[in-house]
């Protein structure tokens, strides 16, 4: 089946402007995971969805960022007045499971191939 | 809270040659433990992990890692590496706790590179 798809695979967008990127898990994850790779910086989390729970938030850098997940299944993530530092490849994924159920830990994360953005 | 360190940002190794990638993490409850590989211009998928049982795991490719709790590293090994395996490595840990299951915390990553 078709994997983790993200939208759009580049976006350079002018500093200030808003940006939504786009998820489309693998059909059945529960699991959605959005995470930051910028250079030298390693990957960075930002946010997760477990099903019908409260998304953990922890790792969103400031409040210009936020996400959603619509009908437990694609998930926008929005950065709201863009700047420079903002530009990164950002990383969806999707497990089958979550929240800590023990099979969640054999059920590995499957990544899309990142909207890489840049602000100019 | 749970952080990963590699130590090398960028290993350099001939063919054939054995690697040795190191990791080390630190965290105040028990976790789970994996590597994920980045081929270039591709996403991420996972080489192995270490959930329980023995503490030497085999994954893809050959790769295999073993897990010192007493020294709190998890380093990834191949004895022979080919050209092909030249792409960036993720060591990363997840808590062993009800409410953060599955959330990944990854090292910064290090970039094999393999010479002819």
């Amino acid at each position: 089946g078709a994997g983790v798809s993200q939208s759009p695979s580049n976006k350079v967008t002018e500093k200030g402007k808003d940006v939504e990127l786009r998820c489309d898990p693998i059909s059945g994850h529960t699991a959605l995971y959005w995470y930051r790779q910028s250079l030298g910086q390693g990957l960075e989390f930002l946010i997760y969805f477990q099903g019908n729970s409260a998304p953990d938030k922890s790792g969103l850098p400031s409040d210009r960022f936020s996400a959603e997940r619509t009908g437990g299944s694609v998930s926008t993530l929005t950065i709201q007045r863009t700047q420079q530092e903002d530009s990164a490849v950002y990383l969806c994924a999707s497990s089958l499971v979550g929240r800590g159920r023990p099979s969640s830990y054999n059920s590995p994360l499957h990544f899309g191939n990142g909207t890489r953005l840049t602000v100019t | 809270a749970q952080s990963v360190t590699q130590l090398d940002s960028q290993v350099p190794v001939f063919e054939e040659a054995p690697v040795e990638l190191r990791c080390n993490y630190s965290s105040s409850v028990s976790v789970y433990l994996f590597w994920y590989v980045q081929y270039p211009n591709q996403g991420l998928q996972l080489l192995l992990k270490y959930l329980s049982g023995s503490t030497l795991v085999k994954g893809i490719n050959g790769f295999e890692a073993e897990f010192n709790k007493s020294q709190t590293s998890f380093h990834l090994r191949k004895p022979s590496v080919h050209i092909s395996d030249t792409a960036e490595y993720f060591c990363a840990v997840t808590p062993m706790i009800y409410n953060q299951g599955g959330k990944l915390i990854f090292g910064q990553g290090t970039e094999l590179s393999v010479k002819p």
